[in-house]
């Protein structure tokens, strides 16, 4: 089974504070994403990764950058955290070969 | 704009009954559609999948099915159990990109 392990479940942080989320994929799987989930909002995605140092903007990068050095390690960095980055994060995996992306169980920030 | 939606927020069942969770697009590129099931502080997990070449796919209680002219999918769950109230969300994809659009979910709750 694929397995995608996020570095916390829960983290509390203060504003103007930098936040680094960490994520790990055992599969070798090509494609990294990350997500926010907010009440109402869905699954929104924040930036993909389709290689190693590749990535692509999603639909609200704002205020957030990632890091890919290493195929298996896909990294969401706040530079800055706001109050309205309070959310649920998750990062997900999946090969080019297969369109089924697998979850981590999720990173419950809260920023004060 | 939303390109995929789930206008039902929420639904509830008795056990034993069918559920049904609608989804709708916009996007005439999608050719490849899956549901995801969320319990509360954990990832989404994969549930099924359908490719647009087809309008129908079926994995033991769930079936999903795809109504291209309507650019509308279904999922079913017959018959439906407690373990089964979760929320659920569609995405979607096309060829071409390995990222995918969610719907805001929809909360099931199944009664006993």
């Amino acid at each position: 089974d694929v397995k995608v392990t996020q570095s916390s479940r829960y983290l509390v942080k203060r504003t103007g504070e930098k936040v680094f989320l960490e994520c790990v994929q055992d599969m070798d799987h090509e494609n990294m994403f990350w997500y926010r989930q907010d009440p109402g909002l869905g699954l929104r995605l924040i930036y993909f990764s389709y290689d190693v140092k590749m990535k692509e903007k999603g639909d609200i990068p704002e205020g957030y950058s990632v890091s890919r050095e290493k195929k298996e390690r896909f990294s969401l960095i706040l530079e800055s955290a706001s109050t309205n980055q309070t959310s649920m994060y998750l990062c997900a995996s999946r090969s080019t070969g297969r369109p089924v992306a697998f979850f981590g169980e999720g990173s419950r920030l809260t920023v004060l | 704009d939303q390109q995929v939606k789930q206008n039902s927020p929420s639904l509830s069942v008795q056990e034993g009954r069918i559920s049904i969770l609608n989804c709708d697009y916009t996007n005439s590129m999608f050719d490849y559609f899956l549901w995801y099931k969320k319990y509360p502080a954990e990832g989404p997990t994969f549930l099924i999948s359908i490719s647009s070449i087809k309008d129908k796919n079926e994995d033991g209680r769930f079936t999903v099915f795809l109504n291209k002219s309507a650019k509308h999918l279904s999922l079913h769950i017959v018959p439906s159990q407690p373990g089964d109230s979760a929320v659920y969300f569609c995405a979607a994809s096309y060829t071409g990109t390995y990222k995918y659009i969610f719907g805001t979910g929809t909360r099931l709750k199944v009664l006993a």
